[in-house]
């Protein structure tokens, strides 16, 4: 099966300007997560969606982070406006909802720099 | 909320000597732990996981095992090749939580040969 797509791979800003990053989770998979990887740090979670809803944003910097999942398929995670300390990997990550479902699957992140 | 410790932070070993990277977690209603290894650049790649019911679980030269009461659970890689080399992470996640993952910082796991 196809895996987690994300684009795009790698993103240079200015602090201050906006960026979108898209993920399409694994087909068939009810539940997508984002998250964020600071350099030498484990991954943290931003948001998590269940099909078009909501699940957890409480980790979501809402005053400059905003994700969508308007289909319940694809997803897009924006910042604006970006601060210095942005820069990180964003992880998408996708979960079935059968059998056990525990297991995230994570697509291969986009790379962001904020100058 | 639940908090995941791991260490070491990095882990140095001979080709063919065995590593062994340990995580502790607080919240006792977590029921699920896996791992991911994560090469540079790369996503991470879940290498093996348990679930609560189980002690101990083994896949070729991966074991991990659990210990609910102390709440801990350790990675451990048999016969280590250099290509074993990557940062490790361990992880916590409940259903009641929408199986949220919540990741150790990572342990750098260096195969000398």
């Amino acid at each position: 099966e196809a895996g987690v797509a994300q684009s795009p791979r790698y993103k240079i800003i200015e602090k201050r300007q906006s960026v979108a990053f898209w993920c399409n989770p694994i087909s068939g998979h009810a539940t997508l997560y984002w998250y964020q990887q600071i350099l030498g740090q484990g991954p943290k979670l931003l948001i998590q969606f269940q099909n078009n809803g909501v699940v957890d944003d409480s980790q979501l910097p809402k005053d400059r982070f905003s994700a969508e999942r308007l289909k319940g398929v694809d997803s897009t995670l924006k910042i604006q406006p970006a601060k210095l300390e942005d820069s990180a990997v964003y992880l998408c990550a996708s979960r079935s909802l059968q059998g056990w479902g525990e297991t995230q699957y994570f697509g291969p992140g986009t790379r962001l720099l904020v100058l | 909320g639940e908090n995941v410790e791991q260490h070491p932070s990095t882990l140095s070993v001979q080709e063919g000597d065995s590593a062994v990277i340990k995580c502790t977690y607080s919240d006792s209603a977590s029921n699920y732990f896996p791992w991911y290894k994560q090469e540079l650049g790369k996503r991470p790649q879940l290498i093996i996981d348990i679930r609560s019911n189980v002690g101990e679980k083994k896949d070729q030269r991966i074991a991990v095992t659990l210990n609910k009461t102390a709440k801990h659970f350790s990675l451990h890689i048999t016969e280590t090749q250099p290509e074993d080399s990557a940062v490790y992470f361990c992880a916590a996640s409940k259903r009641e939580d929408g199986n949220k993952l919540v990741f150790g910082a990572g342990t750098i796991l260096r195969v000398k040969s």
